[in-house]
């Protein structure tokens, strides 16, 4: 059973382009988490998804940012007009199921997104 | 609000000598706790996880963690560590009314051979 799988592992882009992130949960895994590690600092929760629903976008930051689980396909992480404050690694994260029922999540190795 | 404190940003040991990091933790309900490790350039990796029953919690690679509520702490020990676990250790923290996880800062722990 394969892990979780994000691509790219390393992305470059300049100031104003868009940067897709994108995650693959592990097999049977329907709960997707997007997190964002800046340097010296701990994993920020950025959002969690179910196929085809947002259920918590609480960290996302309001503008530029987003992302969906479609039924079929990865989890895709959009930035629009990316920043150098958007520089960081974002990880991604799986579960079968609610975090409240005892499960819990399975990271990938993360994408480190780096704006020139 | 959830918060999760790691008062040391790092630790060092000699490699043999028994670890502790602490982690303590701000929640109004009984959280679940989670100890995970992340190596350079490299996702996370859950040692252990304490959701309800006994309060001291076996994980791999011979880490344990005891969750003291009257301390409102989860601290991460293993009795002699090894050069490999040079790393970096995150506790984080899971409110059961919601799935989001809390990371802490955490601790970059550093073996003297």
């Amino acid at each position: 059973n394969a892990g979780v799988m994000q691509n790219p592992r390393h992305l470059v882009r300049r100031r104003g382009q868009e940067a897709r992130l994108r995650c693959s949960p592990m097999k049977g895994h329907s709960h997707v988490y997007w997190y964002r590690q800046l340097p010296e600092e701990g994993l920020k929760f950025m959002v969690y998804l179910q196929k085809e629903n947002i259920i918590d976008e609480s960290g996302m930051p309001k503008e530029r940012f987003s992302a969906e689980f479609p039924k079929e396909g990865p989890s895709i992480l959009r930035i629009q007009q990316v920043v150098r404050g958007d520089s960081a690694a974002y990880f991604c994260a799986s579960s079968p199921a609610e975090l409240a029922g005892g499960y819990e999540q399975y990271f990938g190795p993360g994408t480190r997104l780096t704006v020139t | 609000a959830q918060s999760v404190t790691q008062p040391d940003i790092h630790i060092t040991v000699s490699e043999g000598a028994s670890l502790e990091l602490r982690c303590n933790y701000s929640y109004g309900a009984t959280p679940y706790l989670f100890w995970y490790v992340q190596s350079p350039g490299q996702g996370l990796q859950l040692l252990l996880k304490y959701f309800s029953g006994d309060t001291l919690v076996q994980g791999i690679k011979g880490f344990e963690a005891e969750f003291k509520r009257s301390q409102s702490s989860f601290n991460l020990r293993k009795p002699s560590v090894h050069w490999s676990d040079a790393a970096e250790y995150f506790c984080a923290v899971g409110a059961r009314r919601d799935d989001k996880i809390i990371f802490g800062k955490g601790t970059r722990l550093h073996i003297l051979p």
